[in-house]
């Protein structure tokens, strides 16, 4: 399984750009890089994903490395409601069948 | 549009006990996959079930299966319920047809579930 590497932790002043690192050093050339994030008591949360060009919607950017070997969660405006455990992941594929391996995610904390 | 359902929304069982749980996808969605979150071992993957068929399974022993019906509904049961078992169970549904590869995942709020 690919597999990724956060910082557990991190502090974010509200209002200021929050940027979150991960590393997918074994990710392959096909797979995906996906961002969850789970505020306390809910279910996982979709952000974005991307493969190898970086992506924006309405929440965040992605910015994959040329290499792909690491990514950036970019949160441009952290309010106080984004507090929560970001997940970075590289989806497992078997076939046609596909699972989610979280790891144990970063815990982002967005202050006044 | 809803979101994927899950009840109960909390279930406090003993030990030796069976259960089962369930999940509505949102509607159109016909992929659900179930996950297990503890505070020891995190976010893990128990299976997946499409057009009523399971595709995908996690590392879990033969207490935990799933089914899923014809209306894409699918339900969890545990049998013979460890205290091990407690934990938050998580039903996720998704929409095959934007490719495998780039699906999105779409969470429901979970069933806790407590083991005494």
């Amino acid at each position: 399984d690919a597999k990724t590497t956060q910082p557990p932790s991190m502090d974010c002043a509200e209002g200021r750009a929050a940027n979150l690192p991960c590393n997918h050093s074994t990710i392959s050339g096909n797979e995906y890089v996906y961002w969850y994030r789970q505020i306390h008591s809910q279910g996982p949360q979709y952000i974005i994903h991307g493969l190898k060009n970086n992506e924006t919607n309405e929440m965040a950017s992605l910015i994959i490395t040329e290499d792909r070997k690491s990514s950036t969660l970019i949160l441009p405006h952290a309010t106080l409601r984004d507090t929560a455990v970001y997940y970075c992941i590289v989806r497992d594929y078997t076939g046609t069948a596909s699972k989610l391996t979280f790891g144990t995610g970063t815990r982002l904390q967005v202050t006044l | 549009k809803a979101g994927v359902t899950q009840t109960p929304r909390y279930l406090i069982k003993t030990r030796g006990q069976q259960v089962t749980l369930s999940c509505s996808p949102i509607s159109g969605h016909r992929s659900v996959s179930w996950y297990q979150q503890t505070p020891g071992q995190g976010l893990q993957f128990l299976f997946e079930y499409f057009s009523e068929t399971q595709r995908n399974k996690g590392n879990f022993p033969g207490r935990f299966s799933g089914r899923q019906f014809s209306n894409s509904r699918s339900e969890m049961n545990v049998s013979t319920l460890e205290l091990g078992d407690s934990a938050l169970y998580l039903c996720a549904s998704s929409l095959p047809g934007q490719g495998v590869r780039s699906e999105k995942l779409f969470f429901g709020s979970g069933t806790q579930l407590s083991v005494l």
